[in-house]
């Protein structure tokens, strides 16, 4: 079946301007998340939606970071006003929901390259 | 919050050589220790996890070991292969919250 898709795959903006990333998760999963992978980092969460609520949003970097999922199935990350330092990779990953590590692996998209010039 | 780091950052063994990548983690509570295998292009994906109340768990060529006392746990990988070739993360968190803490990862090559 589909896994969960992202797009667009790159992305380049320049500096100031305003994005949205977005990503259809596996059908039925209700809980998505949001992940940054900085060039040689780790991954990084940003937030976690189960349903159309999000619960955690405490890894949003900043007030210019922002998430929404609608119809609990697509979700949007938006970043207001690109800086520099956004230039990332941008993962998004699903899951059944309800609690992970009971059944509940993560499934990730291939994820969305965002340079900011 | 949780802290867990990762090594060696890169890390290049002959097909047919064992490989092991270690990870640390600060959080005494952390109870789920799950690793990624990301290949270029694609996104992370789950390849065996661990939970503490076990101290090893093996599938095929890959194990995971944990030392709760000590707060690490290594993924093993054996008779590697060039298609092992890859980035691999390890991670730490609750089993029962929908969050966990990546470490940088390890770019493993395996050369034919």
């Amino acid at each position: 079946g589909a896994g969960v898709s992202q797009s667009p795959s790159n992305k380049v903006t320049e500096k100031g301007k305003d994005v949205e990333l977005r990503c259809d998760p596996i059908s039925g999963h209700t809980a998505l998340y949001w992940y940054r992978q900085s060039l040689g980092q780790g991954l990084e969460f940003l937030i976690y939606f189960q349903g159309n609520s999000a619960p955690d949003k405490s890894g949003l970097p900043s007030d210019r970071f922002s998430a929404e999922r609608t119809g609990g199935s697509v979700s949007t990350l938006t970043i207001q006003r690109t800086q520099q330092e956004d230039s990332a990779v941008y993962l998004c990953a699903s899951s059944l929901g309800g609690y992970w590590g009971s059944g509940n692996e993560q499934f990730f998209g291939p994820g969305t390259r965002l340079t900011v010039l | 919050g949780e802290n867990v780091e990762q090594h060696p950052s890169t890390l290049s063994v002959q097909e047919g050589d064992s490989a092991v990548i270690k990870c640390t983690y600060s959080d005494s509570a952390s109870n789920y220790f799950p690793w990624y295998k990301q290949e270029l292009g694609k996104g992370p994906q789950l390849i065996i996890d661990i939970r503490s109340n076990v101290g090893e768990k093996k599938d095929q060529r890959i194990a995971v070991t944990l030392n709760k006392t000590a707060k690490h746990f290594s993924l093993h990988i054996t008779e590697t292969q060039p298609e092992d070739s890859a980035v691999y993360f390890c991670a730490a968190g609750l089993y029962n919250f929908n969050k966990f803490y990546f470490g940088s990862g390890t770019k493993l090559n395996v050369k034919p």
